[in-house]
């Protein structure tokens, strides 16, 4: 099994243009979410999918859009990208996201940088 | 406002010292509360899991303690290795959290650990 997969694992992009974070899951699980994590911030929630065909708004939604392809896939978009949104960002998924004893499964990262 | 607070001061240890890192939350009443360890350039991964009602948790060498009048989790890796080096995250989810509700498991910012030889 991968895992939790996502791409790129690098991009740089020039304020204003768009782009697509793909992420792909293999585990069958049910949830899942898409996180950034700037220095001294922690990770923050951007959106997550319950389940198929479900998105919710997380913590930091602004600026983003995320669409749940089918069960294994979660992509997020950036519409006109800003320096602000200059971060890692991290997929997660778990079985049955929001039971309190679900854990999470988290990808290996994708580092953007807006110019 | 709901926080939940790790030292953001890097911890260093000595290799074969215990290392305790701290967890405190403020207007929770979790339910659960999970720990997590980062790497360098690598998404975080499950350690454990505590519940309430536990008042103490281990797998291999890793504690984890619970206390909730304190408010406060305590992660105790013994006999520690340098390997063992990496940034430890404390999460939990609100006391009600589910699909209705929405999803906030809720991260700490973490604490890096650095043990040497």
């Amino acid at each position: 099994n991968a895992g939790v997969t996502q791409t790129p694992k690098f991009q740089v992009l020039k304020t204003g243009q768009s782009m697509t974070l793909q992420c792909a899951q293999d585990m069958n699980h049910n949830s899942m979410y898409w996180y950034r994590q700037d220095p001294g911030m922690g990770l923050r929630l951007i959106y997550y999918s319950a389940s198929e065909g479900t998105t919710d708004k997380g913590e930091v939604p602004n600026g983003y859009n995320v669409s749940r392809l089918n069960k294994r896939e979660f992509s997020l978009r950036l519409e006109s990208a800003a320096p602000s949104q200059t971060s890692v960002y991290f997929c997660a998924s778990s079985t049955s996201g929001g039971h309190s004893t679900d854990t999470q499964y988290f990808g290996p990262g994708t580092r953007l940088t807006v110019l | 406002s709901q926080k939940i607070e790790q030292n953001s001061e890097a911890l260093n240890i000595q290799e074969g010292k215990t290392a305790t890192l701290t967890c405190n939350y403020t207007n929770y009443s979790p339910a659960y509360l999970q720990w997590y360890r980062q790497d360098p350039g690598r998404g975080p991964v499950f350690l454990l899991l505590i519940r309430e009602n536990e008042k103490e948790k281990r797998k291999e060498r890793l504690k984890v303690t619970f206390d909730t009048t304190l408010k406060q989790s305590l992660f105790h890796i013994t006999a520690s290795q340098p390997a063992d080096s990496a940034t430890y995250l404390c999460a939990l989810y609100p006391r009600g959290a589910n699909s209705n509700s929405g999803y906030a498991l809720n991260f700490g910012k973490g604490t890096s650990l650095l043990v040497t030889p």
